[in-house]
């Protein structure tokens, strides 16, 4: 069984800074992985989709790579808002798909 | 932009009755699913749905839980006698294709529908 690990589990940081988020994951058979964005009370917002193939995937500030062979994944937040406040969730994407607990990031203003 | 819609947004039921939560999927997507996410815990897979059946499902969605595509838009989920750990907000989502055709499976997830058992 999938077990999907994300650290750290909260972060709070000054707008306009770099930041990383982790994600590990036990079963390196996954076809894709994806990291979703969740609002408080709201549903799951996809942000990137990578391929079980690929390394790296981009989108605006936010940039995604997959280590499948060693089960790591990293989200990557250039020059952060309060916008981006929010928890971010991490799933590969096996038989099934497992989602980590998330990272719920706070940007002060 | 199409999107996945789920019906109703908050249903109160009480401990013991049936509920049936509604999902509209993307409409040329072919691959359905629940999850659920109780308050404050992580969001956890409960049933896939492809061709008409089930293809995979998780340990919690046992005999209580079922699942039906009743007609060419809507998919299912049916609680036969909710209990209170049946609360939580429960999550349709839908992909174009499956782990077979590896360049798409992007999930995309409805708002959810709330369950409050009492």
């Amino acid at each position: 069984k999938q077990e999907v690990t994300q650290i750290p589990a909260a972060l709070s940081v000054p707008e306009g800074e770099n930041l990383v988020l982790n994600c590990s994951f036990t079963d390196s058979a996954i076809y894709n992985l994806q990291w979703f964005r969740q609002d408080p009370g709201k549903g799951l917002t996809s942000l990137l989709l990578i391929q079980s193939s690929q390394r790296e995937q981009t989108s605006g500030r936010l940039n995604a790579s997959l280590d499948k062979s060693s089960g790591r994944s990293t989200l990557y937040i250039a020059a952060s808002q309060p916008g981006d406040s929010a928890t971010y969730l991490c799933a590969p994407r096996g038989n099934d798909m497992r989602f980590g607990a998330g990272t719920r990031l706070t940007v002060k203003p | 932009e199409p999107e996945v819609t789920q019906t109703p947004s908050h249903q109160v039921t009480q401990m013991g009755q049936e509920v049936i939560l509604r999902c509209v999927p993307i409409s040329n997507h072919l691959y359905f699913y629940w999850y659920r996410q109780i308050l404050g815990q992580k969001v956890e897979f409960l049933v896939s749905f492809y061709n008409n059946e089930i293809s995979e499902k998780s340990e919690i969605f046992d005999d209580q839980f079922s699942v039906e595509r009743p007609d060419g838009s809507n998919f299912t989920l049916k609680i036969r006698s909710t209990k209170l750990e049946d609360s939580a907000m429960y999550f349709c989502a839908s992909s174009l294709r499956d782990r077979v055709f590896e360049k798409t499976g992007e999930l995309f997830f409805g708002e959810g529908s709330r369950l409050t058992v009492l």
